[in-house]
């Protein structure tokens, strides 16, 4: 069992909003940044948030992200097919180690 | 142009060791932590532990310290992750990513190493 904790499953229609959450505790998302990672079918995973709210070059502004004490989620606007993926959400610990969530397998209907 | 090149995949017999490699280009290697991470089939993402290329100080998670060695070479730019025993349990795909920093998550991801060990 993840210390960080998803939901294993989420879905929507194409044009929807969806939300992910994942949850910490003090020593994770409560003291250190959040990070969302998308994984597509066959391959690595791709840094989609970083620093809680912060998308990299290149991710659509479809996705953002927040945090609020010891919990986090990303939102997915406008869902597309290509959305369809799995989520994991990441924190530091301060064990001095990273954790990620169990993640959640997104279907877009 | 960050790039993380993984060596390839490996079909192993239990109780073998294997050596797995990670080389970082269009970067300073000898600047950021290099993580791995371990994905078995079907399911999520586990944090193995981390290694500074500059001075080779390695950090595990309880749950891998042990079970494996993490290290690098930064004479060539290169990580490693090796197992002196494997075991059917091993089996896994393997990730390694660089940190953005200490106390930071993964930037950059290597496209992952399948390593299958089966009697």
């Amino acid at each position: 069992q993840s210390v960080l904790t998803q939901p294993p499953s989420a879905s929507g229609t194409p044009g929807q909003r969806v939300t992910i959450s994942c949850s910490g505790s003090s020593s994770n998302i409560g003291s250190n940044y959040v990070y969302w990672y998308q994984q597509l079918p066959g391959t690595a995973p791709k840094l989609l948030i970083y620093r809680n709210n912060q998308r990299p070059s290149g991710v659509p502004d479809r996705f953002s992200g927040s945090k609020s004490g010891t919990s986090a989620s990303l939102a997915i606007s406008g869902l597309r097919s290509e959305d369809e993926a799995d989520y994991y959400c990441a924190a530091w610990d301060d064990s001095l180690s990273g954790l990620f969530g169990g993640g959640t397998k997104l279907t877009v209907l | 142009e960050v790039q993380l090149v993984q060596s390839g995949a490996e079909v192993k017999k239990p109780g073998e060791s294997l050596k797995i490699s990670c080389k970082g280009s269009g970067y300073s290697f000898t600047s950021y932590w290099i993580g791995w991470v371990r994905q078995m089939p079907g399911k999520g993402l586990e944090w193995m532990g981390i290694i500074y290329p500059g001075d080779s100080d390695t950090r595990y998670s309880p749950s891998f310290q042990g079970q494996v060695t993490i290290s690098a070479d930064k004479s060539i730019s290169t990580a490693y992750l090796q197992w002196s025993s494997l075991k059917a349990s091993d089996t896994a795909m393997y990730y390694c990513a660089r940190l953005i920093s200490l106390g930071e998550l993964l930037d950059y991801w290597g496209q992952g190493t399948l390593v299958t060990v089966s009697s």
